[in-house]
């Protein structure tokens, strides 16, 4: 079943605006991790934060946790026309070594 | 230092055949996972593989596909008598060691279309 669930689904901004993508998950969790996928291609490993974590930044990255309500934010900061892709949240369940994906949030960012 | 490498990027089957994948881990990597991505979705995960062993085969369907990772050579997806319900984007992705807590690598995907 699906474990991270991304809202929205898709999402239109203009370059330089900021870019916020929610992540809901149902059971305990170790980390989750938060990945990038350009069309056609692989994922990019983005950031992780472990369970005992609230906030994570990295360079325009700002992740935050939330483990009483289960949720996620991943906050794209002065975002450019390169950051048009897929975002997808990952979540680690505990004693599993599997990874588990929602189904993304198409981010558009128009020059 | 080569990434996880997959191929074929792209493999067309007819219905009925064969397809084979194939996923070589970054060097130094003994574990390897394979998901699947349908269109517009997320990853599923399929199977969880360590040298010459299948640890986990929970999201791998029942009949038709199966996986190995040899002691020598690359991981192996094998998805016998396709239908086209199997066209989907392949990942391989492998990591060093258990990887609960740490980031495990991606290759760029196998996209398989059965027609």
């Amino acid at each position: 079943s699906q474990q991270g669930e991304e809202d929205p689904q898709a999402l239109s901004i203009q370059e330089g605006e900021n870019a916020t993508m929610n992540c809901s998950y149902k059971t305990s969790i170790n980390n989750l991790q938060w990945y990038r996928q350009n069309s056609g291609r692989g994922l990019v490993h983005l950031i992780l934060i472990r369970s005992n974590e609230r906030e994570k930044h990295s360079g325009r990255l700002r992740v935050t946790l939330d483990t009483s309500k289960k949720s996620s934010s991943l906050l794209i900061t002065a975002s450019r026309a390169a950051d048009t892709a897929s975002y997808f949240c990952a979540t680690v369940q505990g004693g599993s070594e599997k990874l588990v994906f929602g189904k993304g949030t198409k981010l558009t960012v128009n020059p | 230092n080569a990434g996880v490498m997959q191929n074929p990027r792209h493999l067309v089957r007819r219905r009925g055949q064969e397809a084979r994948l194939r996923c070589s881990p970054m060097k130094g990597h003994s574990h390897v996972y394979w998901y699947r991505q349908l269109p517009e979705e997320g990853l599923k995960f399929m199977v969880y593989l360590q040298k010459e062993n299948i640890i986990d085969e929970s999201g791998m369907p029942k009949e038709r596909f199966s996986a190995e990772f040899p002691k020598e050579g690359p991981s192996i997806l094998r998805i016998q008598q396709v239908v086209r319900g199997d066209s989907a984007a392949y990942f391989c992705a492998s990591s060093p060691q258990v990887f609960s807590g740490n980031t495990i690598y991606f290759g760029e995907g196998s996209w398989l279309t059965v027609v």
